[in-house]
């Protein structure tokens, strides 16, 4: 049973720039959601996806969007891009819409703004 | 607000000595507490939680965490540490306030544990 699939592993990007993060949630699961973890940091909840409609969203500006489609895989957008985006970029998912069963995460997508 | 504080950014441990990783919390409600682990350059795995009942929670791997209300704490311990178990800890916290549907996971900086051979 395949976990969260993330892609991709690693990507570099210029300033100003757009970038689009793939996530793919482990079967079963409907509820995706996006964290942000900088170096030596705990991750920052971005949003969180339930029936294609953001439902949650953290402190994070309007460059950060998202996308959930109807088979629930999800995209991440940034817009516009800075060199504090530079990140791993984890994707969760979880089986009820408040994933209080704990979330499963993929093994991140390594951003890098040059 | 609510929060959660990993009070060490490090602990050293010999291999075979039990070993604890501190979490303390802050929520206006009834917390519901995890912990996940991350190797280098993987995502977060989860460790174990507690929703409710026995405030001694078993998890993956050996681990174990003692929720204690008063103290505000969820410490993650193990009673024979491996040089296996050396990464990155998290302890995080979520609730559900009144009228609330929604919820986020709270995270704590994260402890990097060392198993010393």
């Amino acid at each position: 049973d395949a976990g969260v699939t993330q892609s991709p592993t690693h990507l570099i990007k210029t300033r100003g720039q757009q970038v689009t993060l793939r996530c793919s949630p482990k079967s079963g699961h409907d509820t995706v959601s996006w964290y942000q973890q900088a170096l030596g940091q705990g991750p920052q909840f971005i949003f969180q996806y339930y029936e294609e409609e953001e439902r949650q969203r953290g402190n994070f500006p309007d460059r950060f969007s998202g996308h959930q489609f109807p088979n629930y895989s999800s995209e991440l957008n940034v817009n516009a891009l800075l060199l504090g985006d530079s990140a791993l970029y984890l994707c969760a998912s979880s089986p009820l819409l408040r994933g209080i069963d704990g979330y499963t995460f993929g093994s991140g997508t390594r951003l890098t703004v040059v | 607000a609510q929060s959660v504080a990993q009070p060490e950014d490090q602990v050293n441990v010999a291999e075979g000595n039990p070993l604890t990783v501190k979490c303390t919390y802050s929520v206006s409600g009834n917390p519901y507490l995890f912990w996940y682990v991350q190797y280098p350059n993987r995502g977060l795995q989860f460790l174990l939680k507690y929703i409710t009942g026995d405030n001694l929670v078993k998890g993956s791997y050996g681990f174990e965490a003692e929720f204690n209300k008063s103290q505000t704490s969820f410490h993650l311990k193990k009673p024979s540490a491996l040089v296996s178990d050396s990464a990155l800890y998290f302890c995080a916290v979520t609730t559900l306030l009144p009228g609330d549907s929604n919820y986020q996971l709270i995270w704590g900086a994260g402890t990097k544990l060392i198993i010393k051979p």
